[in-house]
Parts: structure tokens; C-alpha cells; sequence
């Protein structure tokens, strides 16, 4: 089984719809991350959450909400999806012993919103 | 501000030909330095990494990168690519601090002519 669990892999939504994407994790690290990526723009910060009781806005929080429900589990929602969320999501996981190295990605997530 | 950029977004070399993907980064304390690969469908997998020490870092599936402090540059390197190189490649900064996150460049499409 992979080290970071991706839920689903690929999803097509209705602009409108609330999604919810879903991140599990076997590393035992107990820092979270939501990234999206799009062509020509990289991987941009969504949000992240440090510890369970601990979650921070990333540079493009806006129309999204996080819920990390135990150290292995965070879920990204899309409250009501709109076409510009169309994006490769990806989740990854980090140990704070380690700083920012030792980033653990996730698949990936492709989501489609018509 | 922090920030990496990767002045290429598409590169074509032949097989067998030596390949240089350009990184510079902009962060204000000792960066911790990373290059990921992401081949078509797939996640991100952690080429290399430098932190401290040997300028030059040796990293996996025959790649290497430089660290030139005086340059703000990190550049990715190969004597030989395979076709099995195709891929998209990801410059990415970070620190140790316990706050620190990892800031991705937009990325360099790299493609393989036979």
C-alpha cells in the first residue's frame, strides 16, 4: 500500500457541487499539506495543518476548507465547485523532527468541474 | 519574499544528449533545496536534496545539481538523458525552521527526442 492514500483518483463535478477530497497516510509524520497544481503554475499551498489541533490558510485558501480528522487523515472540501478548481490536487505529509525536507506526496487527485 | 523560479517551461534535448534545468530561489534564511520529478500521471518523486555541506549534490536515476550560493542557483543536471526522462521536473525551496514549508517552482516540461 502507498505511504499517502489519495481519495478518489480522478473525479468529475457539477459547478455547485460540494466535493470532498480525502488524504490518508501510513508515515506516522504529523504534518499535513494540500497542494494544487496547474500548467505553468507549479504547486501552490492550499492549506496546511501542523498538528491535529492545528490548521493554517496556504497562499490560495479561498473557496476551500480542511478538516484534519486524526494525525493520518486530512480532507480538502470544495464548498461549492466552480470551473477555475479544475486542478491536480495533491496531498503530502512531512515529520517535524525533519523541517521541510522529507515531504512524502500522495498521487494525486485530478478534478474536473463542468 | 520567497520564491523559486525555473526560467524554462519546455525543454527539448536528444537522447543521449547532456541536459542543465536553471533554478534560482530567493529565501531569506539557509535554504534547504529540493528537485522532484513528476512523470506524466504520476506524483512527485524527491530527485535530490541539499542542505548543507558538498556544493554538489548527487541524487538519484544519474542526476546531480549545484549549489551556488553566490549565484541564488540550484541547477539540475545530467551528462546523458534517456527517454525515460520525459517528464516535468520541480525546483523547491524550504527551510529548517519549525514553521518552514516547502515553495515550489512553476516547473520545466523536459522532452526526449529520439
Amino acid at each position: 500500500d502507498a505511504d499517502v492514500t489519495q481519495t478518489p483518483r480522478n473525479r468529475i463535478t457539477k459547478t455547485g457541487k460540494r466535493i470532498m477530497l480525502e488524504c490518508s497516510q501510513t508515515k506516522g509524520h504529523d504534518r499535513m499539506y494540500w497542494y494544487r497544481q496547474d500548467p505553468g503554475l507549479g504547486l501552490r499551498l492550499i492549506y496546511y495543518s501542523f498538528d491535529v489541533k492545528d490548521i493554517n490558510k496556504g497562499e490560495i485558501s479561498d473557496g476551500y476548507s480542511v478538516s484534519r480528522q486524526a494525525q493520518a487523515k486530512f480532507s480538502l472540501s470544495l464548498e461549492s465547485a466552480i470551473p477555475n478548481q479544475t486542478a491536480l490536487y495533491f496531498c503530502a505529509t512531512s515529520d517535524s523532527r525533519q523541517g521541510s525536507y522529507g515531504y512524502t506526496f500522495g498521487s494525486g487527485t485530478r478534478l474536473t468541474v463542468v | 519574499a520567497q520564491s523559486v523560479t525555473q526560467p524554462d517551461i519546455h525543454i527539448t534535448v536528444s537522447e543521449g544528449a547532456s541536459l542543465e534545468l536553471r533554478c534560482n530561489y530567493s529565501y531569506g534564511a539557509t535554504p534547504y533545496l529540493f528537485w522532484y520529478v513528476q512523470s506524466p500521471g504520476q506524483g512527485l518523486q524527491l530527485l535530490l536534496k541539499y542542505f548543507s555541506g558538498d556544493t554538489l549534490v548527487q541524487g538519484i536515476k544519474g542526476f546531480e545539481a549545484e549549489f551556488k550560493r553566490s549565484q541564488s542557483s540550484f541547477n539540475l543536471r545530467k551528462p546523458s538523458v534517456h527517454w525515460s526522462d520525459a517528464a516535468e521536473y520541480f525546483c523547491a525551496v524550504g527551510g529548517y525552521s519549525s514553521a518552514s514549508k516547502i515553495i515550489f517552482g512553476s516547473g520545466t516540461r523536459l522532452s526526449i527526442r529520439p
